[in-house]
């Protein structure tokens, strides 16, 4: 099956600064990669994901790049604010079959007024 | 909007006791899992359905059950709980296809003891 390995597990920023997140998959055959954030007593959000087709992806201060040749990805925060302090899962999954993704640990990312 | 409904919030259980963790979604999602979510564990798959009347297991289905009777409801059973099975579960729902966007519940925190 397949799996994912997401670094950091934690990540301290100062508020502005950027954050960078890492994962890699195993399965070659995943073709679909979401991000979610999980803020504290919630359950986790899509906030951005890319489709195997797409090098790269940008949604204001997030983006997130595909490398399918390595099979890594990875999220990109620019310009942290605090309310950015949450934790951060990626995941893999098969359009076309199970669509049940296979998550990262997380990465708990605190940013610092 | 209520998207996914997981009762209860909380629950503390004795070890040996059963419950069910319940998990209804009003989109009319054919796809629902369950997850438990365990400090540097990230979310682990227990089990999945891909529509009424299909269940498959997911990474750590053991002491748990699951049944798909309606496309809303997708109900976990804990038969015999141990102090190992205490977690927070999510439950979520996605409707498949080429748009695999996973919807979380917000989760229900269980203590065995």
């Amino acid at each position: 099956g397949e799996n994912v390995e997401q670094h950091p597990s934690t990540l301290s920023v100062q508020e502005g600064d950027s954050a960078v997140i890492k994962c890699t998959y195993s399965d070659s055959a995943s073709n679909y990669f979401p991000w979610y954030k999980q803020e504290l007593g919630k359950g986790p959000q899509l906030i951005i994901d890319i489709r195997s087709n797409v090098g790269e992806k940008k949604d204001q201060r997030i983006a997130v790049t595909l490398n399918k040749t390595a099979k890594h990805f990875s999220l990109h925060i620019t310009e942290t604010q605090p309310e950015d302090s949450a934790v951060y899962f990626c995941a893999a999954s098969i359009s076309g079959g199970s669509y049940i993704p296979t998550f990262g640990r997380g990465t708990s990312l605190i940013v610092h007024p | 909007n209520a998207g996914v409904t997981q009762t209860p919030k909380f629950q503390v259980l004795k070890t040996g006791q059963s419950m069910t963790l319940q998990c209804a979604q009003d989109m009319n999602h054919e796809y629902m899992s369950w997850y438990r979510q365990d400090p540097g564990m990230g979310l682990r798959l227990i089990h999945y359905s891909v529509g009424a009347g299909i269940t498959d297991q997911g990474e750590v289905p053991n002491g748990y059950n699951v049944s798909r009777s309606t496309t809303e409801d997708f109900p976990l059973r804990l038969l015999s709980a141990a102090p190992s099975q205490t977690s927070v579960y999510f439950c979520a729902s996605s409707i498949g296809g080429m748009n695999t966007e996973a919807f979380f519940g917000q989760g229900t925190r269980l203590t065995v003891v």
